[in-house]
């Protein structure tokens, strides 16, 4: 089983619409979940931490669970600008500080 | 968060050849870590670059072909050795912000291609 596995997309959704992406982990040690954007030909860029309660930030809501291993970001009222490629991401082994990323989603908004 | 710089951001080398990637950081900090992304593909850590002391590579990723230096808190190099074109990728450098968890913030990248 891979360390961290994504939905394989692409996603292609109009703007307006709710786009989830799911995410699982096999390390049941880690601690830290992150969600990075990345558009293309550029490096990635936090989105959000995921906390165990869950967590929002404006359009943005990612849920932790713990018990399943599996993250997911949900994506409201989505604007063409979200157009990225969107990576999970979990701490290593042990804890570590060592980032292990998904091979992440294409999502495309459309006008 | 840090501002994270590199150079060159991108380069066309000859296979055989060596090529030193800088990665400078605006302030101070304990953990930075080097990432090869291959095209279509998502981030691998390469090592991590500790401070005064050798740096940690991850399985696959050996030193001679990587060498790395951190000669202090802001300041480190990758150096991809004897290139082959199965080296041309993107090279990060990223950091660790302490205060907030394993939170890790990326260099805008080094675009290599061997010939």
């Amino acid at each position: 089983r891979k360390e961290v596995e994504q939905d394989p997309g692409p996603f292609n959704v109009p703007e307006g619409a709710t786009v989830a992406f799911n995410c699982t982990y096999s390390n049941s040690a880690s601690q830290s979940f992150f969600w990075y954007r990345q558009d293309c030909r550029k490096e990635p860029k936090l989105l959000m931490s995921v906390y165990s309660s869950g967590n929002e930030d404006g359009r943005f809501t990612a849920q932790l669970n713990r018990a399943s291993q599996y993250i997911s970001l949900l994506i409201r009222d989505s604007k063409l600008s979200d157009s990225a490629t969107y990576l999970c991401v979990v701490n290593g082994q042990g804890g570590s500080e060592k980032l292990v990323f998904g091979k992440g989603t294409k999502l495309t908004v459309n006008p | 968060s840090a501002v994270i710089s590199q150079k060159p951001s991108r380069d066309i080398c000859q296979r055989g050849t060596s090529l030193t990637i800088q990665c400078q950081v605006d302030s101070q900090v304990t953990m930075m870590f080097w990432y090869r992304q291959q095209p279509g593909q998502s981030l691998t850590l390469i090592a991590t670059a500790n401070q005064g002391s050798e740096a940690t590579y991850e399985s696959g990723f050996v030193i001679d072909k990587f060498p790395i230096s951190r000669p202090n808190l802001t300041f480190s190099t990758l150096t991809v050795s004897n290139m082959s074109p199965e080296d041309s990728s993107i090279y990060l450098c990223s950091v660790e912000d302490r205060k907030t968890s394993y939170e890790q913030y990326f260099g805008p990248g080094t675009r290599l291609t061997v010939t």
